[in-house]
């Protein structure tokens, strides 16, 4: 199947710093890919979706301006997370799909993110 | 509204047999996904139906029944290294995949 990497796979950083998440399609071109969040004992909730070229599409409730989201080519998508507070700590997970119709989805690694 | 529903948890045996049920409502219906999370890592594909029926892979096998909306994933010989979380995700007619809260199995020696 497709890979999707994404990195880092953890990381700590200290209230109200900033921290960068890419996710790459390695064998494969994602003109969509997708940010979730997952805490604890919770299924995957969906942030953003990312198209490549253009803004991303914010799920109700997610603030636009802390989640900062690039897709600047058609392999590589960013989530940043700026001015981080303790409650944004959680499971980044980003995921792609090849084409638009009835395909899976391929997911990163994911990110641990830690704010303390 | 869009809904998925499956257990919170479930628990067997090791060698045994389970069934982890899925309801779905969405606007419309392509397809629907069974994906297996280990606690800290991301989830990896398992199955995929879009037709009514049973799909067997190895020891995973699903069912789908679209007039029902419903569908589950059977665990056939559970090994131990099956404790995972699994989650049922439908597509609906924007191609966009609605994701269930996940079932955690927990498997017994």
């Amino acid at each position: 199947g497709a890979v999707v990497s994404q990195h880092p796979s953890r990381v700590i950083c200290k209230s109200g710093t900033s921290v960068k998440i890419e996710c790459r399609s390695l064998d494969f071109q994602a003109t969509t890919m997708f940010w979730y969040r997952q805490f604890p004992k919770q299924s995957l909730m969906l942030m953003a979706t990312s198209n490549e070229g253009s803004k991303a599409t914010y799920e109700q409730g997610v603030e636009k301006d802390k989640f900062l989201i690039n897709h600047a080519s058609l392999t590589l998508s960013t989530l940043t997370v700026t001015s981080a507070h303790p409650e944004d700590s959680s499971f980044y997970i980003c995921s792609a799909r090849v084409g638009r119709g009835p395909t899976e989805a391929f997911f990163g690694q994911g990110t641990r993110l830690t704010v303390v | 509204g869009q809904n998925i529903d499956q257990p919170t948890e479930m628990t067997a045996t090791e060698g045994a047999i389970v069934q982890i049920n899925c309801t779905y409502q969405t606007s419309g219906f392509n397809g629907l996904f069974w994906y297996q999370q280990h606690a800290g890592e991301a989830p990896t594909f398992l199955s995929y139906n879009v037709l009514d029926g049973l799909e067997e892979k190895g020891r995973f096998s699903s069912f789908l029944s679209r007039s029902k909306g419903y569908s589950y994933l059977l665990l056939k010989e559970l090994q131990m290294k099956d404790s995972a979380s699994y989650l049922c995700a439908a597509l609906d007619s924007n191609y966009q995949l609605i994701w269930g809260a996940g079932t955690k199995l927990i498997i017994k020696p």
